[in-house]
């Protein structure tokens, strides 16, 4: 596609439910990150996926935090017995993984409310 | 940990001034970025510059880069109301993009 996608645009949910959070990241970009924007916390990195490699997790802020990608292209970010504190814009994004010459391309994001 | 300190936070100008807004970090890095965010939602990536560079031009966009202070500056040259936006500075360590934002920007230019 042209851009990222990010699906649902907005997500509410009551606490204690799972969620899925879905990201169809620019054709061709190997490359994959998920961040989260909050307002105590701005803007945090979650997990970041390069090709084949193992994904960088070391962001995600609890083990009810999980994502994958499949087939190197589309990412579901999963979080399981939502809380209030997940409350937030969770942002995906893509680039072409060559060493420090481009920037991240954001989704639009899915704002998050655990009610 | 959040590593870009943007200073001031929140500047109001009028249009066709200059907005210059300033980023701190505090490890080594391979390169800075900065991006702008319009209403809360998806960032747009405005400027890389890497840590073997001074300054970087593209547009009526102007950034510098000095790593013996760690600090970086965007300027924004004839500023346009459609510039109002918030502006986040952005370090990548390793220039991997695994960035670590700063608290970010809120420019707000006066037709």
């Amino acid at each position: 596609g042209a851009g990222v996608s990010q699906s649902p645009s907005n997500k509410v949910t009551e606490k204690g439910k799972d969620v899925e959070l879905r990201c169809d990241p620019i054709s061709g970009h190997t490359a994959l990150y998920w961040y989260r924007q909050s307002l105590g916390q701005g803007l945090e990195f979650l997990i970041y996926f390069q090709g084949n490699s193992a994904p960088d997790k070391s962001g995600l802020p609890s083990d009810r935090f999980s994502a994958e990608r499949t087939g190197g292209s589309v990412s579901t970010l999963t979080i399981q017995r939502t809380q209030q504190e997940d409350s937030a814009v969770y942002l995906c994004a893509s680039s072409l993984a060559i060493r420090g010459i481009h920037g991240l391309f954001f989704g639009s994001g899915t704002q998050l409310s655990v009610l | 940990s959040q590593q870009g300190e943007e200073d001031p936070q929140a500047l109001s100008i009028q249009e066709g001034e200059n907005a210059t807004m300033n980023c701190s970090y505090k490890t080594s890095i391979n390169n800075l970025q900065w991006y702008r965010q319009n209403s809360g939602r998806g960032l747009v990536h405005l400027i890389l510059i890497r840590s073997n560079e001074r300054e970087k031009h593209s547009g009526r966009l102007r950034v510098t880069l000095d790593t013996s202070k760690k600090s970086s500056s965007l300027l924004i040259t004839a500023s346009r109301a459609a510039d109002t936006a918030s502006y986040f500075c952005a370090t990548d360590p390793y220039g991997n993009n695994r960035l670590a934002f700063g608290k970010g920007n809120q420019v707000v230019v006066i037709p």
